[in-house]
């Protein structure tokens, strides 16, 4: 029972490099959303994708990118990487646009840039 | 724009007590109402929901209590046990889009 899963689970880069976050779900989700957080800040919407196909900004999408590869994976890119990108990032999934349903999360990728 | 206002950012409460952790929202748009619960280390988890219609939802020690009027909602936490440590977030979403949108988090602490 994998859920949704995220890789890597931590990564160092040095300012100004890139890197892709890798999301997948085995539960025949259809939305799929990637949040980041901060302490004190709680969990911020990122970009979110409600269906195959489509995807929308979030509340803070500068300086990321995204890629509905398929109905299972969402993949967050960091083109060129600043230190007010660390954070620990989580991908979520839905079955239902709508949200008429339980958010599922994975366990968090941990992201620190030098 | 704070959507979703979290208070407090941190709560300490005795074994047995009762643990109370506010939300409040200004969309009037927002259609649906989550509570999720995370441990250090891991994801969010779902953990009761609530929709306008009803002013309170209980499962088992965890209760929404949902005032529409004054646009906000609070979670309570019966008889409150050390295994209840952790992050609470709330959260609010309308289903004119599929954003979700989160509070800044509850850090909760039970004394033994």
């Amino acid at each position: 029972n994998a859920g949704v899963t995220q890789t890597p689970k931590f990564q160092v880069l040095k300012t100004g490099q890139s890197m892709t976050l890798q999301c997948a779900q085995d539960m025949n989700h259809n939305s799929m959303y990637w949040y980041r957080q901060d302490p004190g800040m709680g969990l911020r919407l990122i970009y979110y994708s409600a269906s195959e196909g489509t995807t929308d900004k979030g509340e803070v999408p500068n300086g990321y990118n995204v890629s509905r590869l398929n109905k299972r994976e969402f993949s967050l890119r960091l083109e060129s990487a600043a230190p007010s990108q660390t954070s620990v990032y989580f991908c979520a999934s839905t079955r239902l646009a709508g949200n008429t349903g339980e958010l599922f999360f994975g366990e968090g990728s941990r992201l620190t840039v030098l | 724009q704070q959507q979703v206002k979290q208070s407090p950012q941190s709560l300490i409460v005795q074994k047995g007590g009762i643990s109370i952790i506010n939300c409040a929202y200004e969309n009037t748009a927002f259609d649906y109402f989550p509570w999720y619960q995370q441990f250090p280390g891991k994801g969010p988890a779902l953990l009761i929901a609530i929709r306008p219609d009803v002013s309170e939802k209980k499962e088992g020690r965890f209760t929404i209590s949902f005032n529409k009027s004054a646009k906000q909602f609070s979670l309570h936490i019966m008889d409150s046990q050390p295994g209840d440590s952790a992050t609470y977030f709330c959260a609010a979403s309308d289903n004119r889009d599929d954003k979700i949108i989160f509070g800044k988090g509850t850090r909760l602490h039970i004394l033994p």
